[in-house]
């Protein structure tokens, strides 16, 4: 099983509409969960770091359930600038971050 | 905003030759870390860095990558005898904490041995 799980993508939507993004992650003993982006060739760029309780930050909503090693994120009222591969990220004990692979996202107008 | 900054942008050496990638992190961050990414691979886990050690180094982080940190700011990754799969996009990251602190990456060095 790989460490992090993403979905394959790639996902292609109109402007305005909605997507989720799904990821699973094997090890139990994982301390910290993000999402980056990552644009065409560039670093990877904080999104948001995800949380038990679920956080929100404006359009995009990150959801972790510990239980199922199971991270969400959500992008409502997609713009074109919101295209770009999606990065689920876990931060194992002393910093070490494992990537999934990445959910690429093209937002069409 | 503070960044992390990386330098060359781009790097290209015959195969066999040593390539030094440098980074300025953060400057109040502590931890420091290099990553790569392979063209069309995901983002991988090099080596990890606090207090002048190694504090976690990957598989990938054989005898011939070294990292330092030469002066109060530069952090430099060293591959002392490249080889051609050593071609990729190599990340240097910093954080304040390795535990729930996010990490900030720069923009990176893309390598290409010939």
């Amino acid at each position: 099983r790989k460490e992090v799980e993403q979905d394959p993508g790639p996902f292609n939507v109109p402007e305005g509409a909605t997507v989720a993004f799904n990821c699973t992650y094997s090890n139990s003993a994982s301390q910290s969960f993000f999402w980056y982006r990552q644009d065409c060739r560039k670093e990877p760029k904080l999104l948001m770091s995800v949380y038990s309780s679920g956080n929100e930050d404006g359009r995009f909503t990150a959801q972790l359930n510990r239980a199922s090693q199971y991270i969400s994120l959500l992008i409502r009222d997609s713009k074109l600038s919101d295209s770009a591969t999606y990065l689920c990220v876990v931060n194992m004990e002393g910093g070490k971050l494992i990537f999934g692979q990445g959910t690429e996202l093209s937002v069409k107008p | 905003e503070p960044e992390v900054t990386q330098t060359p942008s781009h790097q290209v050496t015959q195969m066999g030759q040593e390539v030094i990638l440098r980074c300025v992190p953060i400057s109040n961050h502590l931890y420091f870390y290099w990553y790569r990414q392979i063209l069309g691979q995901k983002v991988e886990f090099l080596v990890s860095f606090y207090n002048n050690e190694i504090s976690e180094k990957s598989e990938i982080f054989d005898d011939q990558f070294s990292v330092e940190r030469p002066d109060g700011s530069n952090f430099t990754l060293k591959i002392r005898s490249t080889k051609l799969e050593d071609s990729a996009m190599y990340f240097c990251a910093s954080s304040r904490d390795p535990g729930h602190q996010p990490q900030h990456f720069g923009d990176g060095t893309r390598l290409s041995i010939l």
